[in-house]
């Protein structure tokens, strides 16, 4: 039982480029999210999805593109990455909307 | 503003101290209660959590927090840190009238506090 994976770990990308961050899950979750944390802000969400087949903007998501592939998995998009978007990345998943969420290990992006 | 507070946002401490983190939230209504921790390069685990029932619950590692309704705080305590504590600490909460409302923010988090151990 992995939890919650996620790829890469490490990203450079110089500004304009695009990359996908991948997610999943095998806890059978409903719920799936993309956070970014920044220092002295917390975390903040990008985008959620509530459950299979749906996907809503969470408190930051311009920038950002999501698909939720199937119940195990949800990927985040940079279409044309910018410096402001260099930050750690996390997913998480839960079963319900309010239930605890499990993290994965980060991926930590440098846009130059 | 709807928010999350942590007052601490840098915490030293010697071994054997007590320890007691501060968390405020400013909703209404029925809430969910968080807190995680994340250690030095890795990723935020579960601390503990209020759902309901009993306001004192106990976490892993020794950790508990207290939800005192009427304060809208749930801080955290340990009464003998570890150097092993050596983290940083994010209280977080789930408003039911913003996960089910439809809002942006299902689960708010505090900026977080840093806390260092020495041995």
């Amino acid at each position: 039982n992995a939890g919650v994976t996620q790829t890469p770990k490490f990203q450079v990308l110089k500004t304009g480029q695009s990359m996908t961050l991948q997610c999943a899950q095998d806890m059978n979750h409903n719920s799936m999210y993309w956070y970014r944390q920044d220092p002295g802000m917390g975390l903040r969400l990008i985008y959620y999805s509530a459950s299979e087949g749906t996907t809503d903007k969470g408190e930051v998501p311009n920038g950002y593109n999501v698909s939720r592939l199937n119940k195990r998995e949800f990927s985040l998009r940079l279409e044309s990455a910018a410096p402001s978007q260099t930050s750690v990345y996390f997913c998480a998943s839960s079963e319900y909307i309010t239930d605890t969420q499990y993290f994965g290990p980060g991926t930590r992006l440098t846009v130059l | 503003a709807q928010s999350v507070s942590q007052h601490n946002h840098h915490v030293i401490l010697s071994e054997a101290a007590s320890l007691e983190l501060g968390c405020n939230y400013s909703y209404g209504g029925t809430v969910n209660l968080f807190w995680y921790v994340q250690y030095p390069g890795q990723h935020l685990q579960l601390l503990l959590k209020y759902f309901s029932g009993d306001p004192l619950v106990k976490g892993i590692k020794g950790f508990e927090a207290e939800f005192i309704k009427s304060k809208f705080s749930f801080n955290l305590r340990k009464p003998s840190v570890q150097w092993s504590d050596t983290a940083e600490y994010f209280c977080a909460v789930t408003p039911f009238s913003l996960a089910y409302g439809g809002a942006t923010n299902k689960l708010i988090f505090g900026t977080g506090t840093l806390l260092a151990v020495q041995p």
